[in-house]
């Protein structure tokens, strides 16, 4: 089937520590594994992704790290600031479409 | 401005009473969806379409309508509301009709069911 599990969900930092989200996933055919940052009372954002060619991407704070064999993506947010404080999904590709995780809530406390 | 616009973003109706969300994008993207988020379940796709005229049931579909008569818009239709429609809704496009793309998704709208 298309499991998809996502943790933790929920999550309160100190602002300037790091967070780590870890997104596990099923169907070993995946080849596409993003990220979304939902703010309070909007949309979804895609903020990062990764396709299964390489291990990790980054882009400044954030990053992506992949690990095909074990089946999971975990996204990494260091020197959290309160504007990083979201839902954050992950959203791997299965059977054709996105499946999107239950979603962590990022507390970054100033 | 590239946006996906919802309307309306806040509705309370009454069980039976049909109602139509739209969705409008103005990014000319061929795919576009409708998901629903509840706590804990996170997004959930309830139909989606690859282009014109083609709609498919996502995995969540009972309860719901859709068309896609033209290319920017996807209006979603709850022929018969019920309760446990109650929900926040959005809907998303992108460009890759093959799903590995950038959704963009509109800001919400928010629906109670009485």
């Amino acid at each position: 089937g298309e499991n998809v599990e996502q943790h933790p969900s929920t999550l309160s930092v100190q602002e300037g520590d790091s967070a780590v989200i870890k997104c596990t996933y099923s169907d070993s055919a995946s080849n596409y594994f993003p990220w979304y940052k939902q703010e309070l009372g909007k949309g979804p954002q895609l903020i990062i992704d990764i396709r299964s060619n390489v291990g990790e991407k980054k882009d400044q704070r954030i990053a992506v790290t992949l690990n095909k064999t074990a089946k999971h993506f975990s996204l990494h947010i260091t020197e959290t600031q309160p504007e990083d404080s979201a839902v954050y999904f992950c959203a791997p590709y299965q059977g054709g479409k996105l499946i999107f995780g239950q979603g962590t809530e990022l507390s970054v406390k100033p | 401005e590239a946006q996906v616009t919802q309307n309306p973003r806040y509705l309370i109706t009454v069980t039976g009473k049909k109602l139509t969300v739209t969705c409008s994008q103005n990014m000319n993207h061929e795919y576009m969806s409708w998901y629903r988020q509840d706590p804990g379940l996170g997004l959930r796709q309830i139909y989606y379409s690859m282009n014109v005229e083609v709609t498919d049931k996502g995995d969540v579909p009972e309860g719901y309508k859709v068309s896609r008569k033209e290319k920017r818009n996807f209006p979603l239709i709850l022929e018969s509301p019920s309760p446990n429609q109650t929900s926040l809704y959005f809907c998303a496009s992108s460009v890759m009709t093959g799903n590995t793309g950038e959704l963009f998704f509109g800001e919400g709208s928010r629906l109670t069911v009485l």
